[in-house]
């Protein structure tokens, strides 16, 4: 059975930083993208950054470019998500997505629970 | 980036109904079209992908067409655990986007 658990969501000020995990299990990890999709409070889903099952390939949306770095240890099967320069409006449930199939696919057959992140004073 | 707009934005419907919501991009995206649901405090969870194609464990009362900028999904008989938030979403593209949800309440 596939389980993604993600962890490491709080509140946290503006312009600092948080680093979210996502645990994998019941699938060959490195055979599979990654992704981390976000909800705001009551709003839709938005994708946010995506890699490669060996790391080597990494994307990120125009809105957080350059603040996010998405990583993954293969060896201990975990997706990371490093969060800098957090703004208010990346309040959001963050869920951690499995793609389907191999490649870059931007089809995400199961998800985490969802991890809260809150910045705010 | 693909702008993707579903309709309705809300729906109310009976259990035993039969429901469509439909999905446009901006531009075409071929088949690489795919169908989300979401029950509050949940996480989403496929039901479609390439357009047409069932999730495994999804029930045959969903199905999902179309091809180009235009889609649908279709669910043939509401059943109780039906009503949720529907999203469909591109996966032609980088960056993946998402419709705004369709939501389906009961009547």
């Amino acid at each position: 059975e596939v389980q993604l658990v993600g962890s490491g969501g709080g509140l946290i000020q503006p312009g600092g930083s948080l680093r979210l995990s996502c645990a994998a299990a019941g699938f060959t990890f490195s055979n599979h993208a990654m992704s981390w999709v976000r909800q705001a409070p009551g709003k839709g889903l938005q994708w946010v950054s995506g890699i490669g099952g060996s790391g080597a390939g990494t994307y990120y949306a125009d809105s957080v470019k350059g603040r996010f770095t998405i990583s993954r240890d293969n060896s201990k099967n975990t997706l990371y998500l490093q969060m800098d320069s957090l703004r208010a409006e990346d309040t959001a449930v963050y869920y951690c997505a499995k793609s389907l199939g191999s490649g870059w696919s931007k089809t995400f057959d199961y998800w985490g629970q969802g991890t809260l992140v809150t910045v705010s004073s | 980036d693909i702008q993707m707009t579903q309709s309705p934005s809300s729906l109310s419907a009976s259990v035993g109904d039969r429901v469509t919501i439909t999905c446009r991009a901006t531009q075409s995206i071929s088949k690489s079209l795919n169908w989300y649901q979401q029950k509050p405090g949940k996480a989403p969870k496929l039901l479609i992908y390439a357009a047409s194609s069932l999730q495994s464990g999804v029930p045959s009362t969903f199905s999902g067409s179309g091809s180009g900028t235009d889609f649908t999904l279709t669910i043939s008989s509401l059943q109780p655990e039906d009503f949720a938030t529907y999203y469909c979403q591109q996966s032609y593209s980088t960056p993946p986007t998402f419709g705004q949800g369709t939501n389906l309440e009961i009547k």
